[in-house]
């Protein structure tokens, strides 16, 4: 079955560390987001890519980095900038951004500090 | 900025009483509407859409949602909730300029909480 894989389930983080979360797609997806779901603030996005080797900030990038060196794969780098980062991180993809396709949700990275 | 508004942080239901969940956004262009829902221990998933025609969509479950756009309303409803309804419910809107689309802005969810 296609669908969005993310790793791991759960990530805790030391102090002045930084951290990578995984996110594979099967799906053939051009456009891979990824969002931040604080309890109470629903979903903001962090980061976004529409093609392979570009990729846009969202309305909270600070203290995050992306890559997209392939189109399965859109890993988030939470740095040690982010100075909040316990939170839900979701994944998720569509097919294209031109068209009208909702998204498709990977099950999350929860992300602790320790 | 564009924003999404959802009215109720939680509501609490009996089993088989209506459901009207609230949404509305601050875009006078045209939008593409969304709910997805969040069952506990599970991923997002689309419960229904709107893109254009019909106002009045259904979703899955026997969920249905009315496109108001004098209101910019996009309200959720099910006439009977069933216990296995409680979840978090996230209304999206994706604003669309002239045949491509925004991303998606998401409002904060309300839980729903359906008492047996």
């Amino acid at each position: 079955d296609g669908g969005i894989t993310q790793s791991p389930k759960y990530l805790f983080r030391k102090e002045g560390q930084n951290v990578t979360l995984s996110c594979e797609q099967n799906l053939n997806h051009d456009a891979m987001y990824w969002y931040r779901q604080d309890p109470g603030q629903g979903l903001r996005l962090i980061y976004y890519s529409q093609i392979v080797n570009d990729f846009q900030k969202g309305d909270i990038a600070e203290g995050y980095s992306v890559s997209r060196e392939k189109k399965e794969s859109f890993p988030l780098t939470v740095t040690s900038a982010q100075k909040n980062p316990t939170a839900f991180y979701l994944c998720a993809s569509t097919a294209d951004i031109r068209y009208y396709q909702p998204q498709h949700f990977g099950d999350g990275t929860r992300l602790s500090i320790l | 900025a564009q924003s999404v508004s959802q009215h109720n942080h939680h509501v609490i239901l009996s089993e088989a009483a209506s459901l009207e969940l609230g949404c509305n956004y601050s875009y006078g262009g045209t939008v593409n509407l969304f709910w997805y829902v969040q069952y506990p221990g599970q991923h997002l998933q689309l419960l229904l859409k709107y893109f254009s025609g019909d106002p009045l969509v259904k979703g899955i479950k026997g969920f249905e949602a009315e496109f108001i756009k004098s209101k910019f309303s996009f309200n959720l409803r099910k006439p009977s909730v069933q216990w296995s309804d409680t979840a978090e419910y996230f209304c999206a809107v994706n604003l669309n300029y002239g045949g491509s689309q925004g991303n998606l802005i998401f409002g904060k969810g309300t839980k729903l909480s359906v008492k047996p």
